[in-house]
């Protein structure tokens, strides 16, 4: 059964960034791309983007291009997402998932595709003053 | 952005129940279409990908079809623990979701 646990909710106040983490196994690391999604009450899901763990690239949804970093740790075999500048709309339960197609023959700039067969357990970041 | 729209918003049924929901997009996305499961507190599960292919361990009562811009999600008889939200998504043109139909009981 694939695992990806995630990091602990977080209270953040407008302007300050987050940083979520989401560690994986060996296999999926190495193996297939990852995306982070997020759910809100007022836009539902959202994509945010991908990330090759193994190569690091990356490939971001234009909503968040300006705020949003995907980096991942090799030793740990751990990938974060942070989000800078936030604001009470960034309140939301934030997931990273794996993508099914793997990565050999994809490319994370065609999505096309793609779903999402293992997600983490979600952490709620709460932004407010 | 490729616009994903669920009807109904909700819906209600009762154990053996055949349910249908449906997911329009604003343009083609031929056969890219997924459908997920949630239940509150809890992370969407994939149930049907490419529109039509039964995701691994996921029970056959739950099928997909369509292609173009109309697809649905069937579920051919309720069973209790599939009370619970579905969610569309297409990855042609970039990914985006559906905003989910809640499946409650009647």
């Amino acid at each position: 059964q694939v695992q990806l646990v995630q990091s602990g909710a977080e209270v953040k106040k407008p302007g300050a960034s987050v940083k979520v983490s989401c560690k994986a196994s060996a296999d999926t690391f190495t193996n297939y791309y990852m995306h982070w999604v997020r759910q809100t009450p007022g836009h539902g899901l959202e994509w945010m983007g991908i990330i090759n763990p193994s190569g690091g690239s990356t490939n971001y949804a234009q909503k968040f291009q300006d705020r949003v970093t995907m980096t991942r740790d090799t030793s740990t075999t751990t990938l974060y997402m942070e989000l800078s500048s936030l604001r009470s709309e960034d309140t939301a339960v934030y997931y990273c998932a794996r993508d099914a197609r793997g990565i050999v023959g994809a490319t994370l700039l065609v999505l096309v595709g793609s779903c999402f067969d293992a997600w983490g357990q979600g952490t709620l970041v709460t932004v407010s003053s | 952005d490729i616009q994903m729209t669920q009807s109904p918003s909700s819906l209600s049924a009762s154990v053996g129940d055949r349910v249908t929901i449906t997911c329009r997009a604003s343009q083609t996305i031929y056969k890219y279409l997924n459908w997920y499961q949630q239940k509150p507190g809890k992370a969407p599960k994939l149930l049907i990908y490419d529109a039509s292919s039964l995701q691994s361990g996921v029970p056959s009562r739950f099928s997909g079809s369509g292609s173009g811009t109309d697809f649905t999600l069937t579920i051919s008889s309720l069973q209790p623990e599939d009370f619970a939200t579905y969610y569309c998504q297409q990855t042609y043109s970039r990914i985006t979701f559906g905003q989910g139909t809640r499946l409650e009981v009647k």
